[in-house]
């Protein structure tokens, strides 16, 4: 069973809707983290949430929205979507400090969410 | 300029070959140093791990960081198909991770 779960993979969406991305984890990591991916640019941080009372603006939060509705669950809103908001959408959780066997600052992944808005 | 740079290739090698992958960087906090690699459609994982200046070895891969030129590599011998993927650098000063753009890697049978 994945660890971390990511619903919708996929979704094609139009200028001016509201979107969801939600994500689950089962590794009972308190941090959480959103990023979107583009081509040429890696990864960029959107938000991230370091217990369920905690939440901050990441490398390029404008645009997006968060809420931490549980220590497993972590979703990303797009309130009114554009067309440069197409991308690849990414949770990701990390321990730390590291449990016994841990790396510390390792953050572990989502399958992802492909995002198009036309 | 870019916190964390690194080509983004496309690199094609032929099996066997050692490839020897690069990111620079800007930010001198930077003492967590890591590769994920990413096939696919898949989430990036995470491939080797330093704190803080020096090598370390896992098999055929070799992460080499130098903080005095901000420069950090990852080698890997013996290359395999298996190993076409994307590689991303990341580093952090202790939470607020960076990622390199990615450099997608080709190993030809």
């Amino acid at each position: 069973d994945a660890d971390v779960t990511q619903t919708p993979r996929n979704r094609i969406t139009k200028t001016g809707k509201r979107i969801m991305l939600e994500c689950s984890q089962t590794k009972g990591h308190d941090r959480m983290y959103w990023y979107r991916q583009d081509p040429g640019l890696g990864l960029r941080l959107i938000y991230y949430s370091f217990d369920v009372k905690d939440i901050n603006k990441g490398e390029i939060s404008d645009g997006y929205s968060v809420s931490r509705q549980a220590q497993a669950k972590f979703s990303l809103s797009l309130e009114s979507a554009i067309p440069n908001q197409t991308a690849l959408y990414f949770c990701a959780t990390s321990d730390f400090p590291p449990r016994s066997g841990g790396r510390g600052n390792e953050q572990f992944f989502g399958p992802g969410t492909r995002l198009t808005v036309l | 300029q870019k916190e964390v740079e690194q080509d983004p290739g496309p690199l094609s090698v032929p099996e066997g070959a050692i490839v020897s992958l690069n990111c620079t960087y800007s930010n001198s906090a930077f003492q967590y140093f890591m590769w994920y690699r990413q096939y696919s459609r898949k989430g990036p994982e995470l491939l080797m791990y330093t704190y803080s200046s020096g090598n370390k070895e896992d098999g055929r891969f070799t992460a080499q960081v130098d903080k005095s030129s901000k420069y950090i590599s990852l080698f890997i011998r013996d290359s395999q198909p298996s190993d076409s993927a994307t590689y991303l650098c990341a580093m952090t000063p202790n939470n607020d991770m960076r990622f390199g753009a990615g450099t997608r890697l080709t190993v030809k049978p």
